[in-house]
Order: C-alpha cells, then structure tokens, then sequence
C-alpha cells in the first residue's frame, strides 16, 4: 500500500489563481480529511468527508472548496489564491468512526504551498 | 469557545534526559491521542487514549488521560537524537480531532 500521497509536494502561485491540490489513499478508508498547518498553531481543519459524496466543513473552511467522488480521492480546491493561504497542507484518512471519537489518522507527506 | 493550550512551545534537553509536556483543555474530551511530526512529514500517531485515567506506554513514551478528561500529559525517558521533532496533543469527542499547538523537542547530544 501506497498510504496516503498527496501531490504535487510544493506549489508557488500568484494571488488570484485557483489550483487543486490532489490527495489519495489506498487503504479503503471511509474517512478522509484535510488540514492545514501554520507556524506556531498546529493543525487546523479545513474540510473532511465521512465517506464517498458526503463532505463537511472543518474549523477554517473559507477560500477552500472540496468533493469526494470516490472513497480513493479527495482533492483540496482553492478557489482564488490569497496570501493567507500560504501554508502546508496535509490529507489525512481515518478508516472509520467508532464510538463517536477517532482512529487513528494516517497523514500524507503534505503540499507546501506559497501564495505571493 | 473551546481552548486547547499546550506546553512548553519548546524544549532544549541533553540525550539520556526525560521530557515531560501537557495539555489542558476547557472542554471534555473522549479521546487524546499524541502525535510526532519529524521535519518535512505529516504527524504519525504515538500513542492513543480512550478511557479517562488511562495511562499508556509505547517503549520510552507513557501518556495519561486525565481523570477530568481535559487534560493529558506525554513522557519520553531516555531521549535519544531521533526523538527530535514536534510533538502534537489531538483530543477528540466527536468527528473532528483538535491539535495542540506543538512542542518542538531538541535533543543536544
């Protein structure tokens, strides 16, 4: 198994851009989410998705757009590029809920993504 | 709303040391989960908390789940070089995990 990969792994855009960052995992996992993460704030999550055609919205959802077609694949859109989203971004994926509390999150390498 | 505070932010320690760092939450959580992210990767887990008083180890690392379900600490004994890194309390009680702010470990030799 591959894990979780996301692409591409650094990314420079100007202000105003749209782009998609690509996430995607192999292990069959029903729960996939997307955060992003700043110095000094740890992580904060942007949107998730609890299976296939089902998303929602994390604590900073704004600028960001998601869908999740398949269960494989779960890619990040920025609408119009704005220097605040300059930051990395990770994909994680969970293979379920139980419980109503988390397994473990397995994370991707992570996009390093500047905004000028 | 909800606050999450973790500390310290840093840590300067010797090899051979132990490293204790906490977090403390205004709100109840049903789970804690410690993560470690080295330079350039995503977090990978540590060790994961389910019951309150819980306390885990996993080789050097021991954490515990507090008994109020808002807080808990992680230990590492013995550091060695490659526990450098940033270390990530994760508490969660429903759908979202929440992190901490991050302990930057330095281990000098």
């Amino acid at each position: 198994n591959a894990g979780v990969t996301q692409t591409p792994k650094f990314q420079v855009l100007k202000t105003g851009q749209s782009m998609t960052l690509q996430c995607a995992q192999d292990m069959n996992h029903e729960y996939m989410s997307w955060y992003r993460q700043d110095p000094g704030m740890g992580l904060r999550l942007i949107h998730y998705s609890v299976g296939a055609g089902i998303t929602d919205q994390g604590e900073v959802p704004n600028g960001y757009n998601v869908s999740r077609s398949t269960t494989e694949d779960f890619p990040l859109r920025l609408l119009s590029a704005a220097p605040s989203q300059t930051s990395v971004y990770f994909c994680a994926s969970t293979p379920r809920i139980t419980s109503g509390s988390y397994n473990e999150q397995f994370f991707g390498p992570g996009t390093r993504l500047t905004v000028l | 709303g909800q606050q999450l505070n973790q500390s310290p932010q840093s840590m300067f320690i010797q090899e051979g040391e132990d490293v204790s760092m906490n977090c403390t939450s205004s709100s109840i959580f049903n789970t804690w989960l410690w993560y470690k992210q080295d330079p350039g990767e995503g977090p990978v887990l540590l060790i994961a908390l389910y019951k309150a008083g819980e306390l885990t180890s996993n080789g050097r690392l021991t954490a515990q789940f507090g008994i109020t379900r808002k807080d808990s600490f992680l230990n590492i004994s013995a550091s060695i070089p490659s526990d450098v890194g940033i270390y990530f309390c994760a508490p969660s009680s429903a759908r979202q995990l929440t992190f901490g702010s991050g302990t930057q470990l330095t281990v000098l030799p």
